[in-house]
């Protein structure tokens, strides 16, 4: 079976564009998280799809948005960057629609905003 | 908000030694704790998980204890190995309900000494 699959795995942009991040969960899994990882703070959550609805967001600005395909595959867009947004953006999926089921988590899309 | 804060930041061991990682929360309605470990260049991965009906768990050379009364839970890796060398994060959440995605803690970098 194959693992969650992320694209593209490293990314430069310029401050004031704009990205999208793309994820392929494991194959039945229809629970897609979307994570922010910076040196010094872990992981901090940004949002949660499930069936196509989002069912939980973080505290991040409204740049940070986020949908999810019929096909579970779910994508992240950030719009006009700023130098803070270059991070590590992981993404996750689990089975269920619960945070107590196991989450399976891709490698990765470095971000580095220049 | 759950908030998980997790102790030390660094920690390195001698090869067949004990390593212990702790961690606590704030939310007493969180009732599972996964510990998830991430190597260099690869998405973190769970290694165990505990849940609030119970107070200790073991797997192999890995052990998750949980103390609900004091909200703070501990991973204990006994014999320690090469491989074991990463970054190790605790989570916590509830199932269904209230804090419905993981809130992680800072992260451990564990460095094993041959």
């Amino acid at each position: 079976k194959a693992g969650v699959t992320q694209t593209p795995r490293y990314l430069i942009k310029t401050r004031g564009q704009q990205v999208t991040l793309s994820c392929s969960p494991i194959s039945g899994h229809r629970s897609v998280s979307w994570y922010q990882q910076t040196p010094g703070q872990g992981l901090q959550f940004l949002f949660e799809y499930f069936s196509e609805t989002q069912r939980n967001k973080g505290n991040f600005p409204g740049r940070f948005s986020g949908r999810q395909f019929s096909n579970s595959r779910s994508e992240m867009n950030v719009s006009t960057l700023e130098l803070g947004d270059s991070a590590l953006y992981l993404c996750a999926s689990s089975s269920l629609a619960r945070a107590d089921t196991e989450a399976f988590f891709g490698q990765g899309t470095r971000l580095t905003v220049v | 908000g759950e908030n998980v804060e997790q102790h030390p930041s660094t920690l390195s061991v001698q090869e067949g030694d004990s390593a212990v990682i702790k961690c606590t929360y704030s939310d007493s309605a969180s009732n599972y704790f996964p510990w998830y470990k991430q190597e260099l260049g690869k998405g973190p991965q769970l290694i165990i998980d505990i849940r609030s009906n119970v107070g200790e768990k073991k797997d192999q050379r890995i052990a998750v204890t949980l103390n609900k009364t004091a909200k703070h839970f501990s991973l204990h890796i006994t014999e320690t190995q090469p491989e074991d060398s990463a970054v190790y994060f605790c989570a916590a959440s509830m199932g269904v309900g209230g804090n419905e995605k993981l809130t992680f803690g800072t992260g451990t970098r564990l460095t094993i000494i041959p």
